[in-house]
Order: C-alpha cells, then sequence, then structure tokens
C-alpha cells in the first residue's frame, strides 16, 4: 500500500499569510495526487486534482505542486474562509490513501 | 443539481450488521465509478470501498475485506453498502463518494456523510 504523509499536522496562520503544506507518498505516484478541504461537520471538497489542476471555482490563491514523491498545496494568501482542514490522497492506485490531515489555524 | 444522500447510519452492537444506501440525483448514475470513505469521530479520511460503473470491479480496505459488500443498482441511481460483524472501530461518519472523472481515482463529489455507531 502507498502510504501518504502530511507535514505539518497543524499551522497557526494569520489572513494574509502564504500557507505551504507537503505531501509525500512512499512510492512514486507520478501526478496522481488530489487535494481536498474539510470544514468542521462538512463533507471534504475536492480543491486540486492532477497534483496542480485547480478545480473549477476554487480560489486561484489555492496553488498545487509537484510529482513523484513530494507534493506541496499553497495557499498564497490565507483568507478567513480557508481556515479548515486539508488532506492529500494518492489517486494512483487501490487500496486509495490519504494523508493524515493539515488543521490549519488561526494566530 | 446533483446530490448524494446516505441513509442507514444507526448506532448498532458489536457483531451486528447495517446496510447503508447513497441515492443519486441531477447526475448520470451509471457513467461513474463510486466509492464509501469514512471518518472516525475526530480522525482523518480513510478509504473504505469502490464500484466500477458497471459493477464488475470492487476493492476493499484491508480492514473491511471479508465483512462489508459494495452494491450498486443503476437502474435505482442507488450505492449500497452492506456492513457485517462490525467493530467498535467501525465507528465513523460513512461517506458515499464520486470519483470526478471516469477513470480517475479522485472523489469529485461526496454525500453529508450517516453516523455509523458500533457500541454494546
Amino acid at each position: 500500500d502507498i502510504q501518504m504523509t502530511q507535514s505539518p499536522s497543524s499551522v497557526s496562520a494569520s489572513v494574509g499569510d502564504r500557507v505551504t503544506i507537503t505531501c509525500r507518498a512512499s512510492q512514486g505516484i507520478s501526478s496522481w495526487l488530489a487535494w481536498y478541504q474539510q470544514k468542521p461537520g462538512k463533507a471534504p471538497k475536492l480543491l486540486i486534482s492532477d497534483a496542480s489542476n485547480l478545480q473549477s471555482g476554487v480560489p486561484s490563491r489555492f496553488s498545487g505542486s509537484g510529482s513523484g514523491t513530494e507534493f506541496t498545496l499553497t495557499i498564497s494568501s490565507l483568507q478567513p474562509e480557508d481556515f479548515a482542514t486539508y488532506y492529500c490522497q494518492q489517486a494512483n492506485s487501490f487500496p486509495l490513501t490519504f494523508g493524515g490531515g493539515t488543521k490549519v489555524e488561526i494566530k | 443539481e446533483v446530490h448524494l444522500v446516505e441513509s442507514g447510519g444507526d448506532l448498532v452492537q458489536p457483531g451486528g450488521s447495517l446496510r447503508l444506501s447513497c441515492a443519486a440525483s441531477g447526475l448520470t448514475f451509471s457513467s461513474y465509478e463510486m466509492n464509501w470513505v469514512r471518518q472516525a469521530p475526530g480522525k482523518g479520511l480513510e478509504w473504505v470501498s469502490y464500484i466500477s460503473s458497471s459493477g464488475s470491479v470492487i476493492y476493499y480496505a484491508d480492514s473491511v475485506k471479508g465483512r462489508f459488500t459494495i452494491s450498486r443498482d443503476n437502474a435505482k441511481n442507488s450505492l449500497y453498502l452492506q456492513m457485517n460483524s462490525l467493530r467498535a472501530e467501525d465507528t465513523a461518519v460513512y461517506y458515499c463518494a464520486r470519483v470526478a472523472r471516469g477513470g480517475y481515482y479522485e472523489i469529485g463529489l461526496w454525500g453529508q456523510g450517516t453516523l455509523v455507531t458500533v457500541s454494546s
């Protein structure tokens, strides 16, 4: 199974800050990597597919990069509505696996 | 508008059974692969099972293999998860989840979730 390791597990940041979240795969997954945002009590929302493909309606302050085993999600200027938990997921092979999550909290 | 609505979650004793359902609307259900994903209270996301659009290809997480069965009825626009021999560690919100694109495995649409609690 492919293990997905996210870091950090939590980050405290202020509105306007740049935030970067890292996701590492235990083996190469090409660009088969997705990022999700989840707010408390809600289902996750797909932000990015194929490591860097921003989904329709997702603000351009979100961006993704990477390939192989190392990936990043960047929020260029954090907004109040961005405080949430973010998960990566490898979409390369079954079993599908998620990272442990990164909680973005208000500083 | 596209919707996935889960039902069937309940409190069940260890060793018991439960059947979850997911009703799809506003989409061509038969064209999409589907998944069940769960989230234990306060924990992260865990993929549970996948079924192809025709139902001919099925995968399970090791943690549920042999106990859970995924199925679908394309005529009824419905997805199911039969859960047997339930354990305390199966306690979670269960999400019905549609792939974003045919043939790819990221999840583009989620239901609101249904809570399964396994406890005596």
